[in-house]
């Protein structure tokens, strides 16, 4: 399967900071690549629809503001979680479409916000 | 009604043994459906699609029934290595994957 790789692995923050997270397909060329978290013991949920070269697509409920979203190119798609809070202690998997519907994910970030 | 649903295990079974679980599915179009499995702490991994006429992969035997929206997974010859979560994968609208909560396997010596 494809290669999909995520920086960083594990990040902790203190309240009110911002953090990005880069994801990029290392073997082949993403047109869309999509951005998850997932809470212990539970489904991912997906937040948002990443589309390089246009504006990423967010899932309901999901707040465009504090989770910009940038896929500036065909490799990279990047998630920066703005003025974070402990609420937003999560692990992040983005993932990137392959020739059809499967998806290959990144190892995800684990981030912690104190 | 959840998109997907499985029943979130455990399943514990000896080495060597054969387990089977499955899962359902509400999206009557949905055309593509996957295997993913899921180590602790870790990212999903494509274990295999799963086809209209049933499919193999070594161990691993995928079924689809759409007159009644489930999926099954089936292991054989457990191993220990085979313990894992097991997420149940279909697709819906715009590409977008919609994902069961997952079915945990713990294969013992």
């Amino acid at each position: 399967g494809a290669v999909v790789s995520q920086h960083p692995s594990r990040v902790i923050c203190k309240s009110g900071t911002s953090v990005k997270i880069e994801c990029r397909s290392l073997d082949f060329q993403a047109t869309t690549m999509f951005w998850y978290r997932q809470f212990p013991k539970k489904s991912l949920m997906l937040m948002a629809t990443s589309n390089e070269g246009s504006k990423a697509t967010y899932e309901q409920g999901v707040e465009k503001d504090k989770f910009l979203i940038n896929h500036a190119s065909l490799t990279l798609s990047t998630l920066t979680v703005t003025s974070a809070h402990p609420e937003d202690s999560s692990f992040y998997i983005c993932s990137a479409r392959g020739l059809v519907y499967e998806q290959y994910f990144g190892p995800g970030t684990r981030l912690t916000v104190t | 009604r959840k998109e997907v649903e499985q029943d979130p295990g455990p399943f514990n079974v000896p080495e060597g043994a054969t387990v089977a679980f499955n899962c359902t599915y509400s999206n009557s179009a949905s055309q593509s459906f996957f295997w993913y499995r899921q180590d602790c702490r870790k990212e999903p991994k494509l274990l295999m699609s799963v086809y209209s006429s049933g499919n193999e992969d070594g161990r691993f035997t995928a079924q689809l029934n759409r007159a009644s929206q489930y999926i099954s997974l089936l292991i054989r010859d457990s191993k220990l290595s085979d313990s894992a979560t097991y997420l149940c994968v279909v697709n819906g609208d715009d590409y977008k994957l919609s994902f069961g909560a997952g079915t945990t396997v713990t294969v013992r010596a």
